[in-house]
């Protein structure tokens, strides 16, 4: 079972619509957490990052949440556009000396239609 | 500036064969990461470069897999004697300073499949 589970894994909304992406994480110990965007062909992107004591942080439209104590965090799409078309991946980072660990979730496939 | 770029972006090959993959990190990029997704499953760490030593290689799942960084630049991948289960994208990706603040930077992967 993995360590950062994402749901749904994919949805599909209409333009203008808002969304909403989950994820479960049980790494251990934890240092911060990142939400990636994934266009297909191309590298994950970061959109937000959040330290264990941040609640929220915001990206243009896109604005993570952060529960430490429940281990989880989600990602709101406001307003969707149809670039929004992506697959989006929760990853819980733990840091370390000698270099970072990071656990990647499965990703949510978002599709965005007109 | 330059992204990091990965060469070839798609390869097929059969069982047996060898395959190298390429990685360009960013200029100046000291830390160098070789994850891989197969299909179906998330990304997972392979290894990790800080300049041409091998910081931690402990993803790598066997010894078909070499990667090496000649020189702190750019770094190969390659695979010998290439397996089924290899299929998957192999991503790089790169960051400046490690720590609490570090972001790694992806490239675009290249897509292997093995036949």
């Amino acid at each position: 079972k993995n360590q950062v589970e994402q749901s749904p894994q994919s949805l599909i909304i209409l333009e203008g619509k808002n969304c909403t992406l989950q994820c479960n994480y049980t790494v251990s110990p934890f240092s911060n957490l990142r939400w990636y965007k994934q266009d297909t062909g191309r590298g994950p992107v970061s959109l937000t990052i959040m330290t264990f004591s941040e609640n929220t942080k915001s990206n243009g439209r896109y604005t993570a949440t952060l529960d430490a104590d429940t281990k989880q965090s989600s990602l709101h799409i406001t307003a969707s556009q149809l670039s929004d078309s992506a697959s989006y991946i929760c990853v819980v980072i733990h840091y370390k000396a000698a270099g970072n660990k990071l656990t990647f979730g499965g990703g949510t496939r978002v599709l965005v239609k007109p | 500036e330059a992204g990091v770029t990965q060469f070839p972006s798609h390869s097929v090959i059969e069982k047996g064969q060898t395959v190298t993959l390429r990685c360009d990190p960013i200029s100046g990029h000291d830390n160098l990461y070789w994850y891989r997704r197969v299909m179906g499953k998330e990304i997972k760490f392979l290894l990790h470069f800080v300049k041409e030593s091998k910081q931690d290689e402990s993803g790598m799942p066997n010894n078909r897999f070499l990667a090496e960084r000649t020189g702190g630049t750019y770094s190969t991948l390659k695979v010998q004697p290439a397996e089924l289960e290899d299929s998957g994208v192999y991503f790089c990706a790169s960051s400046q300073t490690q720590g609490l603040g570090e972001t790694q930077y992806f490239g675009p992967g290249t897509r292997l499949l093995v036949l």
